[in-house]
Parts: C-alpha cells; sequence; structure tokens
C-alpha cells in the first residue's frame, strides 16, 4: 500500500490564483480530512469527509473546497489564493467514521502564496 | 466544544532522563484522546491512543499515556529519552462530531 500520498510537494502561487491540492489513499478509508499547520497554531482541521459523497466544514473552511466524488480521492481546492493561505497541508485519513480510529497521514503539501 | 492545550511549547531534556508532556482537554464526555509525534519534514504518526477502560495507555517506542478524567488531563511519558525522540508531540481530542482539534505542539529537544 502506498498509504495516503498527496501532490505536489512544493507550490507557490501568486495572489489570486487558483489549485487544487491533490490526495489520495489506498486503503479504503471511509474518512479523510485535511489540515493546515502553521507555526504556533498546530493542525486545524478545514474540511473532512466520512463518505464518498459526504463532506463538512472543520474549524477554518474559508477560502477552501472539497468534493468526494470517489472513496480514494479527497482534493482541496484554492478558488482565490490569498497570502493567509500560506501553509503547510496535510491530508489525512483513517478507516472508520466515528472518530475513534487511527489517522494515517500524508508527506504534506508546503504551500506559498505571494 | 472541545479543546486541547499543551501548555509547553518548548522542553528540553537530557538523553537518558525521563519525560512528561502535558496535555490538558475539554469535553463534556469522555472523549477518544490521541498523540502523535511529527518529526522534521515529516507527516504525524501516532504514538497511542486512549477510548476507554484502562486509564494507562502504552504505545510505540517506548511511550505511555495516562488519562486521568479528574484532572482532564492525558499526559505522554517516557521513562528514558533518547536522541531519536527529538520531535514535535501533539495531543488531540475527537468528540462526536468526527472532528479531530488538535494541540498546539511541544517541541523537544534531547541534549547528548
Amino acid at each position: 500500500n502506498a498509504g495516503v500520498t498527496q501532490t505536489p510537494k512544493f507550490q507557490v502561487l501568486k495572489t489570486g490564483q487558483s489549485m487544487t491540492l491533490q490526495c489520495a489513499q489506498d486503503m479504503n478509508h471511509e474518512y479523510m480530512s485535511w489540515y493546515r499547520q502553521d507555526p504556533g497554531m498546530g493542525l486545524r482541521l478545514i474540511h473532512y469527509s466520512v463518505g464518498a459523497g459526504i463532506t463538512d466544514q472543520g474549524e477554518v473552511p474559508n477560502g477552501y473546497n472539497v468534493s468526494r466524488s470517489t472513496t480514494e480521492d479527497f482534493p482541496l481546492r484554492l478558488l482565490s489564493a490569498a497570502p493567509s493561505q500560506t501553509s503547510v497541508y496535510f491530508c489525512a485519513s483513517s478507516f472508520q467514521r466515528g472518530g475513534s480510529d487511527t489517522q494515517y497521514f500524508g508527506p504534506g503539501t508546503r504551500l506559498t502564496v505571494l | 466544544a472541545q479543546s486541547v492545550t499543551q501548555p509547553d511549547i518548548h522542553i528540553t531534556v537530557s538523553e537518558g532522563a525521563s519525560l512528561e508532556l502535558r496535555c490538558n482537554y475539554s469535553y463534556g464526555a469522555t472523549p477518544y484522546l490521541f498523540w502523535y509525534v511529527q518529526s522534521p519534514g515529516q507527516g504525524l504518526q501516532l504514538l497511542l491512543k486512549y477510548f476507554s477502560g484502562d486509564t494507562l495507555v502504552q504505545g510505540i517506542k517506548g511511550f505511555e499515556a495516562e488519562f486521568k478524567r479528574s484532572q482532564s488531563s492525558f499526559n505522554l511519558r517516557k521513562p528514558s529519552v533518547h536522541w531519536s525522540d527529538a520531535a514535535e508531540y501533539f495531543c488531540a481530542v475527537v468528540g462526536g462530531t468526527y472532528k479531530y482539534i488538535f494541540g498546539t505542539g511541544t517541541r523537544l529537544k534531547v541534549l547528548a
């Protein structure tokens, strides 16, 4: 198993540009989530999904969109990038939706918005 | 709403010394509690988790944590720290809404 994969590893955007961060898992996990990590802030939940076709907002959803058309993929879209979205983004997945299961994290995407 | 506090931003210990990292949570019922570790430039790896039952939980790499309901705490301990334990440690809580809430992390430095 490849586990949780994220692409790209690094990205530089200009303010106003859009892009999609890709996340995929091959473990048939129901639960997937996106976090951003900023110095001194820990990880903050952006969006999560408890299964294909079901998504919900986390702590900091503004400026981000998600969809879950398949079990494997959970892309994160930035519609109009802002410097405040400069961060490291982590995708994670777990087998069960109930919150009791271990989350497996991807290696992260480091995004810089100029 | 649930929340997690890790009061220590940085901790420095000597190799071979004992370690305790603090975590306090806020939640109305018994939550699911986790400790994760992040090495530089890496994602997070689970050290241990607590759901119910025995309040002393054993994890990987020789770590353990104790759930204390009366203190709303879930502190992480290790009897003897190794240089390879230098990393950032995150406590997390999950309540009834599938939302994981992470603490702000504690960065551990190990002196040779």
